[in-house]
């Protein structure tokens, strides 16, 4: 099955610094890959994500890129503020071999970022 | 619009007693999953409903745990005589179709004591 390792676990900046956080997969046939952010309390809400057919895509301040050669993809976050400061999942998914081709999204360990004022 | 509504928010339950866990899916969102979340875990999947399909049971980690969902609609996830490693958090998302971005509920925090 698909393996996702989410990097680092841990990210601290100062409030206007850029933010990186990186994610391999395993399985080459995933093409699908979500970002979640999590706040305290709640579910993970979709941010942004990004499709094998395409290597970036930006919205606003966040940012995706993909490298299927590399099975690796990457969040950005440019100019980050307090309220950035959530824990952060990746997630990949593909057709699979089960139910027909689920889909069913594997994720990262997640990233928990703070950012200071 | 509403969300993915789950209940009760939180759950504290003696070792060995039952539990069911509610999640109300947005609707017309025909695929469902459950995933556990424990402490300073990532998300693990449990249990997945596509349509009128079989739901692929493959990441229940016992026969401790069993889930369906009526109607295409509510699902409910029951864990028999729990254990305390059953303490977690538990996401219900929902997704329009296949291959569509989840959406979450806020999910339930379970404690067994």
């Amino acid at each position: 099955g698909e393996n996702v390792e989410q990097h680092p676990s841990t990210l601290s900046v100062q409030e206007g610094d850029s933010a990186v956080i990186k994610c391999t997969y395993s399985d080459s046939a995933s093409n699908y890959f979500p970002w979640y952010k999590q706040e305290l309390g709640k579910g993970p809400q979709l941010i942004i994500d990004i499709r094998s057919n395409v290597g970036e895509k930006k919205d606003q301040r966040i940012a995706v890129t993909l490298n299927k050669t590399a099975k690796h993809f990457s969040l950005h976050i440019t100019e980050t503020q307090p309220e950035d400061s959530a824990v952060y999942f990746c997630a990949a998914s593909s057709p699979g071999e089960v139910s027909g081709g689920s889909y069913i999204p594997t994720f990262g360990r997640g990233t928990s970022l703070i950012v200071h004022p | 619009g509403a969300g993915v509504s789950q209940s009760p928010s939180n759950k504290v339950t003696e070792k060995g007693k039952d539990v069911e866990l509610r999640c109300d899916p947005i609707s017309g969102h025909t695929a469902l999953y459950w995933y556990r979340q424990s402490l300073g875990q990532g998300l693990e999947f449990l249990i997945y409903f596509q349509g009128n399909s079989a739901p692929d049971k493959s990441g229940l980690p016992s026969d401790r745990f069993s889930a369906e969902r009526t109607g295409g609609s509510v699902s409910t996830l029951t864990i028999q005589r729990t254990q305390q490693e059953d303490s977690a958090v538990y996401l219900c998302a929902s997704s329009l179709d296949r291959g569509s971005p989840l959406h979450f509920g806020n999910g339930t925090r379970l404690t067994v004591t």
